[in-house]
């Protein structure tokens, strides 16, 4: 059963840069053809996608393997380490405004556009001095 | 960017059945998803291009989309059901995807 586990700091001053790693469990990163992604929650409010990237060897797709919501794409970077089934967030400058729940997902195909069919449980990241 | 509109509370009595709402220009154009979430758990996808249902979600769990309204729509809802259901579109203009603000159901 495939499982997805955040991981990373709690707490993070303003202005740093946000660093979450997402263990894969189940399933192989590098051996089967989804899109793996990142969302986020604000207390009290919706959610919002960061981006997603898909990883077949040296296929690229969009332009590269990574595709970010336009409102973040110069502060985010998702990136893959297939040799510990793991892809990882960060998040450059940050500021109270990205205090969230960060949730690791797996789309359920390998189309950009696919819905997101597993999630992991959810990290909370504070942004405070 | 693409805006989805939902009503932020719907309230059911047990028994009954809950129709939750999602609106959007010409959305009956794009595929809508449902996610499920619950008290402190993650969000799950219950309804997926507008009325496919994932392995494992009861058969009371429907979805349409038509116009500018795509419904999900949860029959004999149960105490079990109360959570937070969020739609979710890919924004073509923009090429990423895009949710509403989410339905909080309480079951009375």
């Amino acid at each position: 059963q495939l499982q997805l586990q955040e991981s990373g700091p709690t707490l993070v001053k303003p202005s740093e840069t946000l660093s979450l790693t997402c263990t894969v469990s189940g399933d192989s990163i590098s051996t089967t053809s989804f899109y793996w992604g990142w969302i986020r929650q604000s207390p009290g409010k919706g959610l919002e996608w960061i981006g997603s990237l898909y990883y077949r060897g040296s296929a690229s797709h969009f332009g590269g393997g990574s595709y970010y919501n336009p409102s973040l794409q110069s502060r985010v970077t998702i990136s893959v380490d297939t040799s510990r089934n793991q892809f990882s967030l960060k998040v450059t400058s940050v500021s109270a405004t990205d205090t969230a729940v960060y949730s690791c997902v797996r789309h359920s195909g390998d189309t950009l556009s696919n819905p997101f069919e597993v999630w992991g449980q959810g990290t909370m990241v504070t942004v405070s001095s | 960017s693409y805006v989805l509109t939902q009503p932020p509370s719907l309230s059911v009595a047990p028994g009954q059945t809950a129709t939750i709402t999602c609106g959007g220009d010409n959305l009956g154009k794009k595929r809508v998803h449902w996610y499920q979430q619950k008290a402190g758990q993650a969000p799950v996808l219950v309804i997926y291009y507008d009325f496919d249902r994932p392995s494992g979600i009861p058969e009371r769990f429907s979805g349409s989309n038509s116009g500018n309204t795509a419904t999900l729509t949860i029959s004999s809802v149960d105490a079990g059901d109360e959570a937070d259901f969020y739609c979710q579109v890919w924004d073509t203009s923009r090429d990423h995807p895009v949710f509403g603000g989410g339905t909080k159901l309480t079951v009375l």
